[in-house]
């Protein structure tokens, strides 16, 4: 079955920077593209992120443009998430979600279990 | 970016029917069919319950349906049961991106 598990999260002081990674099982990983979501404490839901199936485009949220960036490695199925710069408004759950296609449809039909990062001195 | 327009509550008894909007633009909402809505449950990740506006996936009840009319989307919900109290979501695609709606909490009076 699709699995997503997020990983590399943790508190961290603001300003600086940490990576996420979230590996992919079950399908064939290099036919879908990828997505970032995070949901802050209380709050709904907020895109992040998304990455093509080859990693030949990436599309960015306004509030993390030019901090944050999306990669992945299809040879170990899995997706990162470099954030860099981080401020106290970045702490939220991160969610890994597969969109149903190999480009941006914007129909996330898989999610992880999220990982919590914390931006806090 | 700004996000789609939801009711924040709804309610209904067990056994009605109840509709939650998500007011969007032109451009995202109105421009494009690829409307979805997720479930979430406290505590756990959002499920998909419908995608380009008003297909259901594998295994989600009948009892989810979702339209689109103009620059307003819609989900409804018949047959109110007591697990479908959770927090609902829409969401659009916009020019290489995504937007979310604020949500909306259903319960089940």
């Amino acid at each position: 079955q699709v699995q997503l598990v997020e990983s590399g999260g943790g508190v961290v002081q603001p300003g600086r920077s940490l990576r996420l990674s979230c590996a992919a099982s079950g399908f064939t990983f290099n036919n879908y593209g990828i997505h970032w979501v995070r949901q802050a404490p209380g709050k709904g839901l907020e895109w992040v992120a998304f990455i093509w199936y080859d990693g030949s485009n990436k599309y960015y949220a306004d509030s993390v443009k030019g901090r944050f960036t999306i990669s992945r490695d299809n040879s170990k199925n899995t997706l990162f998430l470099q954030m860099n710069s981080l401020r106290a408004e970045d702490t939220a759950l991160y969610y890994c979600a597969r969109d149903r296609a190999p480009v941006l449809t914007a129909t996330l039909d898989y999610w992880g279990q999220g990982m919590l990062v914390t931006v806090s001195s | 970016q700004s996000a789609l327009t939801q009711p924040a509550s709804v309610s209904g008894s067990p056994g009605q029917s109840i509709t939650i909007s998500c007011i969007g633009t032109s451009s995202d909402v109105g421009g494009y069919n690829y409307v979805s809505w997720y479930q979430q449950h406290p505590g756990k990740a959002p499920k998909l319950m419908i995608y380009e506006v008003s297909n259901r996936p594998s295994g989600v009840s009948n009892r989810f349906s979702g339209s689109k009319s103009g620059n307003t989307a819609s989900l409804t919900i018949s047959g109110l049961q007591a697990e479908d109290e959770a927090d609902y979501y829409c969401s659009s695609y916009t020019a290489s991106s995504k937007v979310f709606g604020g949500g909306t909490k259903l319960t089940v009076l």
